[in-house]
């Protein structure tokens, strides 16, 4: 069964600086993908980055980057220069196989406070 | 763009009520989803559909009950309202293709008492 953990269940940083917010998942299967994101104190879900496991290079978005490293099973999403607006839950998130399984699976969540 | 339309924003139910929850989309996606978020938990699949007439079973069915007559639309039943099912439900669509993102409404608040 697939699994997404997020062991920070709380993340402070001040504001400009970077954070690391934590992602590890467990699936045997070689072909999944990661995805993180983020959710305000309004609600919505906004798709921040991915990360396909046959991708050679991480991925970035911007202010956004993805620390993949396969062999120890981590997807860790790397925010630079930390801005008010980046205070908020953060989700990392897991679809397992190929072919028409786009089924996602969700950790718990980081709840990122940046602070003045 | 309206992207995905949830309705309504807010619901109380009493125990044993039935209600659907709305979901549209206009972005043409073939594939719809349904998720359920309790307090401080991730999100957990309901149901998906992955083209008009099409649906299946997610993580957390029980209770719950959907159809997809069109493209655009995937409402949510819940027929017998149990306390259990006080959520914040979230519907989402994306195209198909496995690096994909799936695009969220703003999600249903509902409290069964």
């Amino acid at each position: 069964a697939q699994k997404i953990t997020q062991t920070q269940p709380g993340m402070f940083v001040q504001e400009k600086e970077a954070v690391t917010l934590d992602c590890t998942y467990d699936t045997s299967d070689p072909s999944y993908g990661l995805f993180w994101y983020k959710q305000p104190s309004s609600g919505e879900m906004i798709f921040l980055i991915y990360q396909g496991s046959y991708d050679q290079q991480n991925a970035t978005e911007g202010r956004y980057s993805l620390n993949f490293q396969k062999a120890r099973k981590s997807a860790n999403l790397v925010i630079s220069a930390s801005q008010l607006g980046d205070s908020a839950m953060y989700f990392c998130a897991m679809r397992v196989g190929g072919g028409s399984n786009y089924k996602l699976t969700f950790g718990k969540g980081t709840l990122l406070t940046v602070n003045p | 763009n309206a992207g995905v339309t949830q309705t309504p924003k807010f619901r109380i139910l009493k125990i044993g009520q039935s209600m659907t929850l709305q979901c549209a989309q206009d972005m043409n996606h073939n594939y719809m989803y349904w998720y359920r978020q309790d307090p401080g938990m991730g999100l957990k699949l309901i149901y998906y559909s992955v083209g008009a007439g099409i649906t299946d079973k997610g993580e957390v069915p029980n209770g719950y009950n959907v159809s997809r007559s069109t493209t655009e639309d995937f409402p949510l039943r819940l027929e017998l309202a149990a306390p259990s099912q006080t959520s914040v439900y979230f519907c989402a669509s994306s195209y198909s293709g496995s690096n994909q993102p799936q695009h969220f409404g703003d999600g249903t608040r509902l409290s069964i008492l």
